[in-house]
């Protein structure tokens, strides 16, 4: 199956500092990456839709100046959290969908990178 | 917009048994597609198994079925011959159709806690 990778799986920052986040297709084209945001215990919400080469697609609520979404290519799409504190603290995943699927009818699925776990202090 | 509801938070069943899962969604699409997740420990999602809405055969793999019916809004998952690794937070999530605004989104309800007994 298609693989999607998530760099760096943990990290930890200072509050105040930013954190970049990077999702990539390994294995295929994504022209359409999303962006979750998982609390404990809890399910996942999406956060943004990612487009290669315009601009990200926020859902209500989610401030766009301080989670800055980039995809400049078909297999890479960055989430950079700015200016974090410690309510931003979460599990972050994305999930890509391959541009070449679907089209047979069938259900178009979405991969789903491994999580990125931040800790802001 | 779409809703997703899970109305069990937690569930159990003993190795080798058989356990459902119950999921029913609003909306007012009438083509969309549903799916289950799966979500270990890990926190890898997985993906279970995955319905069309205009198909009206139930599908399968392996161990795991769904009860689609469509005019209820109800997608339940079955698990049979439970097996410990099945062990994980199962989501179920909805997705509209590939038109429109929000289109190829995942809609996931608050999910399951399933616990497989030795």
């Amino acid at each position: 199956g298609a693989v999607v990778s998530q760099h760096p799986s943990r990290v930890i920052c200072k509050s105040g500092t930013s954190v970049k986040i990077e999702c990539r297709s390994l294995d295929f084209q994504a022209t359409t990456m999303f962006w979750y945001r998982q609390f404990p215990k809890q399910s996942l919400m999406l956060m943004a839709t990612s487009n290669e080469g315009s601009k990200a697609t926020y859902e209500q609520g989610v401030e766009k100046d301080k989670f800055l979404i980039n995809h400049a290519s078909l297999t890479l799409s960055t989430l950079t959290v700015t200016s974090a504190h410690p309510e931003d603290s979460s599990f972050y995943i994305c999930s890509a969908r391959d541009a070449g699927a679907g089209t047979s009818g069938g259900a178009p699925e979405q991969f789903f990178g491994p999580g990125t776990r931040l800790t802001v202090l | 917009a779409q809703t997703v509801t899970q109305s069990q938070p937690e569930m159990s069943v003993q190795e080798a048994e058989t356990v459902t899962l119950s999921c029913t969604y609003d909306t007012s699409e009438n083509n969309y597609y549903l799916f289950w997740y799966k979500q270990p420990p890990s926190r890898q999602m997985i993906l279970v198994i995955r319905q069309e809405a205009y198909k009206q055969q139930n599908a399968t793999e392996n161990r795991f079925s769904v009860n689609f019916q469509k005019a209820a809004k109800s997608f339940s998952l079955k698990i049979s011959d439970s097996q410990l690794g099945d062990t994980a937070m199962y989501f179920c999530a909805f997705m509209k159709p590939h038109s429109g605004a929000g289109s190829y989104q995942l809609t996931f309800g608050k999910g399951t806690k399933l616990s497989v007994i030795p």
